[in-house]
């Protein structure tokens, strides 16, 4: 069955850590993203990549790293300079960002809490 | 950061109304525009794709319309049913970015 996994589904941080999320597809997909949701605001995009070993920063992208170093993986870490990173993360994917007439397939999601 | 705008925030109806929401959004440098449907504890599912100014979509009792020039979508659910109960996120393209409303919530009562 094909899709996108996160994981963990929920995880802790203390202050000062550096934590990774996973995110992987078996789609086929060029595109990945991942976003932030806080309560009561939409989604946000961190950072998005549209080919292997390429990715660019989307609008609230400090204190966040990416890389796409394989098509099915794109990791996001968020880093102790991210200051406030309790939150709802979710990956995305799409079969590629020129094609306009395709929707994004999302994985279930990570929330992040600081200890 | 692009601003867009759903409305209303939240909605109750009967088993059996008809419903509608909006999204606005910028009417420049569009590239499409996608619905979702989110169930609680699920991830967001695609509804539309829009591209094309006066663009109509259909997918069973729910439908979308598409006015670039104006920057608004809506989408209709026919005599709703309460498994149709979730979030209806709209999202803006702008080049490579997506730009998110905050979502309509919608109960639907039996």
């Amino acid at each position: 069955d094909g899709g996108i996994t996160q994981s963990p589904k929920y995880l802790f941080r203390k202050e000062g850590q550096n934590v990774t999320l996973s995110c992987e597809q078996n789609l086929n997909h060029d595109a990945m993203y991942w976003y932030r949701q806080d309560p009561g605001q939409g989604l946000r995009l961190i950072y998005y990549s549209q080919i292997v070993n390429d990715f660019q920063k989307g609008d609230i992208a400090e204190g966040y790293s990416v890389s796409r170093e394989k098509k099915e993986s794109f990791p996001l870490t968020v880093t102790s300079a991210q200051k406030n990173p309790t939150a709802f993360y979710l990956c995305a994917s799409s079969p590629g960002t020129g094609e306009l007439g395709q929707p994004q397939h999302f994985g279930d999601g990570t929330r992040l809490s600081i200890l | 950061i692009l601003n867009v705008e759903q409305s209303p925030q939240s909605l109750h109806v009967q088993e059996g109304d008809s419903t509608n929401f909006t999204c606005s959004f910028p009417s420049s440098n569009f590239y499409a525009l996608h619905w979702y449907r989110w169930e609680t504890a699920k991830s967001p599912e695609a509804l539309f794709v829009m591209t094309l100014n006066g663009d109509e979509k259909k997918k069973g009792r729910i439908s979308a319309t598409l006015n670039t020039k104006e920057g608004y979508s809506y989408l209709y659910i026919k005599g709703s049913q309460p498994e149709d109960s979730a979030t209806y996120l709209c999202a803006f393209r702008a080049g490579n970015q997506f730009y998110f409303g905050t979502g309509t919530s919608l109960t639907v009562i039996p």
